[in-house]
């Protein structure tokens, strides 16, 4: 069953220090890729998506994400983390060609980031 | 101000009882979906409807059912037969439920089975 792997489960930063979250999928054909952000007490919202192109994508509040096809990964990236980046992070997959346009989301990804 | 209501933001239940969570989005999206957010489980799709009066089961629909009368209104019934019914659900909706569609996502119902 296609699955999507989101190995650090919890992460403590202090602030300025830079992020890397890493997210694979199983899945060998098409797929679109999603960062979503869930910030304590608020909606999960979107972050950034890949469909096509550029696999360096960049996103709100300066993430950015890296397609990289013989990997299986997407992981987000931020180069300098901020007190309020503290949130929970889910990485998510559409694959083409199912049955349905089925979003397939990781565990998660708690980050503190501490001041 | 467009977007996805759900309420109540808090339910509490007796054991036995069914009970319905409300979707409500006014931004035109033909797609909608429920899923459900466990600690350490990420999101899990309960059900998903693409169309007005038309929907499928997702991953966990066993204990759950929905309807999808109206195209802004999606409720989810939790019944009796949800073992263990206490979680985070959150509704979303897409504009067309294609593979390039964006999910957004409505603030969440936490229900907690007393």
């Amino acid at each position: 069953a296609q699955s999507v792997s989101q190995h650090n489960h919890h992460v403590i930063l202090s602030e300025a220090a830079s992020l890397e979250l890493g997210c694979n999928y199983s899945y060998g054909g098409t797929v679109n890729l999603f960062w979503y952000v869930q910030y304590p007490g608020q909606h999960l919202q979107l972050l950034l998506k890949y469909f096509s192109g550029d696999p360096l994508v960049k996103g709100i509040k300066g993430f950015e994400a890296e397609f990289i096809k013989s990997k299986f990964s997407f992981n987000l990236r931020k180069p300098s983390v901020q007190w309020s980046d503290t949130a929970e992070y889910f990485c998510a997959v559409i694959i083409y060609g199912g049955a349905t346009n089925k979003l397939i989301f990781g565990t998660g990804t708690l980050l503190a980031v501490q001041p | 101000d467009g977007g996805i209501t759900q309420s109540p933001k808090y339910l509490f239940r007796k054991e036995g009882q069914n009970v319905t969570l409300s979707c409500e989005q006014n931004l035109n999206h033909d797609a909608m979906y429920w899923y459900r957010q466990d600690p350490g489980q990420g999101l899990r799709l309960i059900y998903y409807s693409q169309i007005v009066n038309d929907f499928q089961k997702g991953d966990i629909a066993e204990g759950y059912s929905v309807s999808r009368e109206k195209k802004e209104s999606f409720p989810l019934t939790v019944t009796s037969a949800q073992k263990n019914p206490t979680a985070f659900y959150l509704c979303a909706s897409s504009a067309s439920g294609g593979y390039t569609d964006t999910q957004y996502f409505g603030p969440g119902t936490r229900l907690t089975v007393l």
